[in-house]
C-alpha cells in the first residue's frame, strides 16, 4: 500500500464547476498537508498549504484535512480553463510524499 | 518570494558524456535542497536531499556515483548527470526548502541522451 494515495482520473469538468480532488494516507506522522499544480513540462507550484484539521480557504481555492480519516482534499470554485493542469498532493513528515497527481481538464 | 531558477532548461548530449544541471533559491536561504525525476504522466521521485555544505542523502536505488550532487552554498545546489545514457532522459526538478516544510520547487529541466 502507498504511503498516499490519489485518483490520477483524468477529470474533465465544464468551465464555472467545482472541481472536487482528494487523497488518503496511511502515516499517521504526516503533519503538514500541501497541493502543488503543474502544469505540463513545468515545475510544480505550491498552492495550499495546512497543519491542522479544517478549511482552508485561499482566493477560488479551499484546502481541507481530516485527520482522524487520514484525508484531504482540494476545491477549486468557478474553474477556468486556466485551472487546467496536474494536481498533486503531497505530505511532510521530514520529507515530502507526492500522490500520483491527478490531471484536470476545464472545458471552455 | 520563494522563487527557485534551474538551469539550463532543456539540455540534448551524447551518450558518455556529462551533463550538469544548477538550482538555484533566489529569494531566501535554502538549508534543503531536493532532486527529484519524474517521468511522463508519473510522480515526483525524490533522487537525493542536499544541505549546504554537507554530503547529499540519495534514496534507495539511486547511484551517487552517477548522480553528483553538490550543494556549495545556501542559495545553489547542482546535479550532475555522470556518463549518460539514454535511459537517463527524463525531466529533473530541483527544489528548496529554507527552514520549513514548504518547498519551491525549479521549473525543470528537460534531458535528452542521444
Amino acid at each position: 500500500q502507498k504511503e498516499v494515495e490519489q485518483d490520477p482520473g483524468p477529470l474533465s469538468v465544464p468551465e464555472g464547476a467545482i472541481v472536487s480532488l482528494n487523497c488518503t494516507y496511511s502515516n499517521s506522522a504526516f503533519q503538514y498537508f500541501m497541493w502543488y499544480r503543474q502544469y505540463s513540462r513545468k515545475g510544480p507550484e505550491l498552492l495550499m498549504y495546512t497543519y491542522s484539521s479544517g478549511n482552508k480557504e485561499d482566493g477560488r481555492f479551499t484546502a481541507q484535512v481530516d485527520k482522524s480519516s487520514k484525508y484531504i482534499s482540494l476545491f477549486i470554485r468557478d474553474s477556468q480553463p486556466s485551472d487546467s493542469a496536474t494536481y498533486l498532493c503531497a505530505m511532510w513528515d521530514y520529507k515530502l510524499s507526492f500522490g500520483a497527481g491527478t490531471t484536470v481538464t476545464v472545458r471552455a | 518570494g520563494a522563487v527557485v531558477s534551474q538551469h539550463p532548461s532543456r539540455v540534448i548530449c551524447k551518450s558518455g558524456t556529462s551533463v550538469k544541471i544548477e538550482c538555484r533559491s533566489l529569494d531566501f536561504q535554502a538549508t534543503t535542497m531536493f532532486w527529484y525525476r519524474q517521468f511522463p504522466k508519473q510522480s515526483l521521485m525524490l533522487m537525493a536531499t542536499s544541505n549546504e555544505g554537507s554530503k547529499a542523502t540519495y534514496e534507495q536505488g539511486v547511484e551517487k556515483d552517477k548522480f553528483l550532487i553538490n550543494h556549495a552554498s545556501l542559495t545553489l545546489s547542482t546535479l550532475t548527470v555522470t556518463s549518460a545514457h539514454p535511459e537517463d532522459s527524463s525531466f529533473y526538478i530541483c527544489s528548496a526548502r529554507e527552514g520549513g516544510a514548504e518547498q519551491y520547487f525549479g521549473p525543470g529541466t528537460r534531458l535528452t541522451v542521444t
